[in-house]
């Protein structure tokens, strides 16, 4: 069954700590990882999208990196700030079949000053 | 370009009564669909369509009802609401059905069944 895992389920932090998000995935082929932010009651911002031919992408102080074969990816929060604070969503295309999107349950991050 | 819209936003129903959840986008893109959302178990795919005139079940379609008869428009229909559809609606869409398309989502309707 094709399945994804966030871990940790929440982590609380002080400003200006780096910090990673782990995501794994139960099958190795995959289309694309995609990584969200969701503030409270609010929907989906995008945030990453790494193809499966991708090692990494960046943007600002986000860095996302994919290891298909261990079926890993990594969200790194370089000098994370309290406008972080949000729930982090990974979701992966696997292949085949059509644009269905596995999501995990979640990380929830709060920074504090 | 408004991208994604959902309509409406908030909405409480009675147990058996009907509605349907509006999701509308104008980037032309080929492929919809609908999530829902609970806590603690991510989004989970109700139904999709990869074009107009064409739709199937994802992992949790019953109790909802999908047709496509335009580009733009993918309305998710709840025939007799339950109090187990209390959750949060989210429409997507990708340009194509294929492939590794980034996925656009919707800013989500909060649905409460009493």
């Amino acid at each position: 069954k094709q399945e994804v895992t966030q871990i940790p389920a929440a982590l609380s932090v002080p400003e200006g700590e780096n910090l990673v998000l782990n995501c794994s995935f139960t099958d190795s082929a995959i289309y694309n990882l995609q990584w969200f932010r969701q503030d409270p009651g609010k929907g989906l911002t995008s945030l990453l999208l790494i193809q499966s031919s991708q090692r990494e992408q960046t943007s600002g102080r986000l860095n996302a990196s994919l290891d298909k074969s261990s079926g890993r990816s990594t969200l790194y929060i370089a000098a994370s700030q309290p406008g972080d604070s949000a729930t982090y969503l990974c979701a992966v295309r696997f292949s085949g079949g059509y644009n269905k999107l596995i999501f995990g349950a979640g990380t929830r991050l709060a920074v504090h000053p | 370009n408004a991208g994604v819209t959902q309509t409406p936003k908030f909405q409480v129903l009675k147990t058996g009564q009907s509605m349907t959840l509006q999701c509308a986008q104008d980037m032309n893109h080929e492929y919809m669909s609908w999530y829902r959302q609970d806590p603690g178990m991510g989004l989970r795919l109700i139904h999709y369509s990869v074009g107009a005139g064409i739709t199937d079940q994802g992992e949790v379609p019953n109790g909802y009802n999908v047709s496509r008869s335009t580009t733009e428009d993918f309305p998710l229909r709840l025939l007799s609401a339950a109090p187990s559809q209390t959750s949060v609606y989210f429409c997507a869409t990708a340009p194509f059905s294929g492939g590794g398309y980034e996925q656009y989502f919707g800013p989500g309707t909060r649905l409460t069944v009493t």
